[in-house]
């Protein structure tokens, strides 16, 4: 069984389309995240929800909107694709992120590779 | 501000040889620290971690050492091998902030046979 799955794997879309990226654990976390890889390979967190409550909203252009209809799913919906959003989108869970109990780490997905052509 | 920086790769080494990747970090507070592994194609794996200073963290005979009197957290295994081709991440967990994790650029790490 995958513990965080993420799809599609691969997105290949024209500029200005709606896309969505959905990502699925099955560890029984409280909290997931995605974050975005550039063509760098430089990793940046995008956004974080824990138990269906968005706790972290990087700076992100407001075309981007997760959505996490309960504690195990966290979708990803792109409005009005651009160029510069083509990168690898990763999904993420966490085990406990309470301070003093947290340094857990990530459980990564495999990544949805996103090109906007 | 919080940040990871990381040796410039790539690092190109001969099985057998001795690894070091290079990883200091800024941050206010007392971070929880960790070392990624991203094979090609894949996702990022945990490879080890460290929560207080002096901890080592260890894993596949890789081993690194939190280092609070130079910010620092090496990354070493004494004898690499080909399917140690990767790219290796650090990163840090800031304190009550949500479980964020904030990365260091990446060093690819190439082994020749």
């Amino acid at each position: 069984d995958t513990a965080v799955s993420q799809t599609p794997k691969y997105l290949v879309t024209q500029m200005g389309n709606d896309k969505s990226i959905k990502c699925e654990q099955n560890l029984g976390h409280d909290t997931m995240y995605w974050y975005k890889q550039d063509s760098k390979k430089f990793l940046k967190i995008m956004f974080s929800y824990n138990n269906k409550e968005l706790i972290i909203n990087e700076t992100v252009p407001n075309r981007f909107s997760p959505k996490s209809p309960d504690k195990a799913h966290l979708n990803l919906h792109i409005n009005s694709l651009e160029l510069g959003d083509s990168a690898v989108y990763f999904c993420a869970s966490s085990q406990d992120i309470t301070p003093g109990r947290s340094g857990y780490g990530y459980t990564f997905g495999s990544g949805t590779r996103l090109t906007v052509v | 501000g919080d940040s990871v920086t990381q040796m410039e790769g790539p690092v190109t080494l001969s099985e057998e040889a001795f690894l070091t990747i290079n990883c200091t970090y800024t941050a206010t507070g007392y971070p929880s620290l960790f070392w990624y592994v991203q094979y090609p194609g894949e996702g990022l794996q945990l490879l080890l971690k460290a929560t207080k200073a002096d901890d080592k963290g260890s894993n596949k005979g890789f081993e690194a050492t939190y280092r609070k009197e130079t910010t620092s957290f090496h990354l070493e295994k004494g004898s690499v091998q080909v399917s140690d081709s990767a790219v290796y991440f650090c990163a840090l967990e800031i304190y009550n902030q949500g479980g964020k994790l904030i990365f260091g650029q990446g060093t690819e790490l190439s082994v020749k046979p």
